[in-house]
C-alpha cells in the first residue's frame, strides 16, 4: 500500500526567506502523480503544485517549486520569499491509480513579519 | 477549475439524530468524494461517489452509518447518520474530473458539531 510521510509537523520562516517542506511516499508504481495542496486557515484546500513521475523536470509555479527525487522517492516543496499569505497547512498526496489521494499528516506553515 | 458549494457550513447537532450535507458543483463533473478531517489533522476519504452507480466506502465506513447519493454529475449529499459526538468533524466534500493525474477540487467544508 502507498503511504506518504511529511515528518515536520510544523516549520516557521521569516517573510521573504525561502522555506522548504519535506515529503516522502512509498509505492511499487512506476508512472503516478504527486501534489502539494496549501489549506490556509479559512479551510478550503487548493492545489499548490503537481509533478508527474515519469517528468524528470522538476514542477514549478511562480515562489512555488519541487525537488523530486523519485529513486530516492522523495517531494519537497520550495516556497522562495514567503509571505504572510503563505501561512497555511500543507499537505502532500500521491494520487494512485483509482485515482484517489493518499495524504500526508500535513505540515503547518508559520510566517514570521 | 470547479467552484463547489457546500451546505450547511456548520452545524450543531443532538446526539442519535442525522444531518444531510448537500455538496453542489458548478459544472458536471465524473467523480465525487468525501472526507472527514478533524482541525489541525490530515483528511480521511469516507468514500468515493461516481454517478450511476453505487459509492465505494473506505475501510471503516459504512453505508448505514454515511449514506450518500449521487443522482447527477453536480450533486452529491452524504448523510451522517445516528451521531455521536466522536462524528464531530469537518467534512469536505472535493471534485475531479477523472483521468490520470487530474486534481481534486475541494469544497469549503461543513463543520459539525455534535453534542
Amino acid at each position: 500500500a502507498q503511504t506518504v510521510t511529511q515528518s515536520q509537523p510544523e516549520m516557521s520562516v521569516q517573510e521573504a526567506e525561502t522555506v522548504t517542506l519535506s515529503c516522502t511516499y512509498d509505492t511499487s508504481e512506476s508512472d503516478y502523480y504527486l501534489f502539494w495542496y496549501k489549506q490556509p486557515p479559512s479551510r478550503q484546500m487548493i492545489l499548490v503544485i503537481r509533478q508527474e513521475a515519469y517528468k524528470q523536470q522538476n514542477a514549478t509555479e511562480n515562489r512555488f517549486s519541487v525537488n523530486f527525487q523519485k529513486a530516492a522517492k522523495s517531494f519537497s516543496l520550495k516556497i522562495s520569499d514567503s509571505q504572510l499569505g503563505d501561512a497555511a497547512m500543507y499537505f502532500c498526496a500521491f494520487m494512485d491509480s483509482n485515482y484517489q489521494l493518499i495524504w500526508g499528516a500535513g505540515t503547518k506553515l508559520i510566517i514570521k513579519p | 477549475s470547479a467552484v463547489i458549494s457546500q451546505k450547511p457550513s456548520r452545524d450543531i447537532c443532538q446526539r442519535g439524530t442525522s444531518l444531510t450535507i448537500q455538496c453542489q458543483v458548478d459544472s458536471q463533473v465524473t467523480m465525487m468524494f468525501w472526507y472527514r478531517q478533524q482541525p489541525g489533522q490530515s483528511l480521511t476519504l469516507i468514500a468515493t461517489a461516481n454517478q450511476g452507480s453505487e459509492a465505494t466506502y473506505e475501510s471503516g465506513f459504512v453505508i448505514d452509518k454515511f449514506p450518500i447519493s449521487r443522482p447527477n454529475l453536480t450533486f452529491s449529499t452524504l448523510t451522517v447518520s445516528n451521531m455521536s459526538p466522536e462524528d464531530s468533524s469537518i467534512y469536505l466534500c472535493s471534485v475531479s474530473r477523472g483521468g490520470v493525474g487530474n486534481e481534486q477540487f475541494f469544497g469549503p467544508g461543513t463543520r459539525l458539531t455534535v453534542l
